[in-house]
């Protein structure tokens, strides 16, 4: 059965910290790891890493994947009240995803 | 705009009573899926469709039942069968064939027990 474990659970800042948000997974034929960012509806999409080593940035936000160790990380830095949110991890098999439990974020000002 | 509609946003269930949630997209995608949040456990999926007139069950399938008659539309019905119907219930689509592309979800539905 595939497995997507992410940690920490929650995790509390203050503005301008920096965030490290850990992704470990177990997938049958993995081809892909794609990151959500929740904040109460939709989540929605902020990478998709098929590479290992290769960064993927995005503003403050950037990703790696090391698929010889089977774990993504996802960091934030200069964190800000908006960065407040469930972010989520998520793998392919066939044609269904498997999240993480998530982790939850809270910035404080 | 193109995006997922899901309604209501709100739904209150009787003991007993079935409800159904709407989830329409306009994105043009052929897979819908179906997917219960609860605090601390992720998204977990109930069904999915790849094409109309076709699904499959997903890791919590019981108590609940769909229908994919137009490819716009993926309706889930929560029976009287799920004891535990209190969750937020979020729609998904995607296009189908291209595993890498991300899907995309509608803004859910939250569901409570009266």
């Amino acid at each position: 059965e595939d497995k997507v474990v992410q940690s920490p659970l929650s995790l509390v800042v203050h503005e301008g910290d920096t965030v490290t948000l850990n992704c470990s997974y177990e997938v049958t034929n993995f081809r892909s790891l794609l990151w959500y960012k929740q904040e109460k509806k939709a989540p929605t999409f902020l990478f998709m890493l098929t590479s290992s080593g290769i960064e993927k940035k995005s503003g403050r936000l950037s990703s790696i994947l090391d698929k010889k160790e089977l774990f993504s990380i996802l960091n934030i830095t200069a964190t800000q009240t908006g960065d407040s949110a469930i972010y989520l991890c998520a793998a392919p098999n066939d044609y269904k995803l498997s999240f993480g439990a998530g982790t939850t974020v809270t910035v404080r000002a | 705009d193109g995006g997922i509609t899901q309604s209501p946003k709100y739904l209150f269930r009787k003991e007993g009573q079935n409800v159904t949630l709407s989830c329409e997209q306009n994105l043009n995608h052929d897979a819908m899926y179906w997917y219960r949040q609860d605090p601390g456990q992720g998204l977990r999926l109930i069904y999915y469709s790849q094409i109309v007139n076709d699904f499959q069950k997903g890791d919590i399938a019981e108590g609940y039942s769909v229908s994919r008659e137009k490819k716009e539309s993926f309706p889930l019905t929560v029976t009287s069968a799920q004891k535990n119907p209190t969750a937020f219930y979020l729609c998904a689509s995607s296009i189908v064939g291209e595993s890498e592309q991300p899907q995309h979800f509608g803004d859910g539905t939250r569901l409570s027990i009266l």
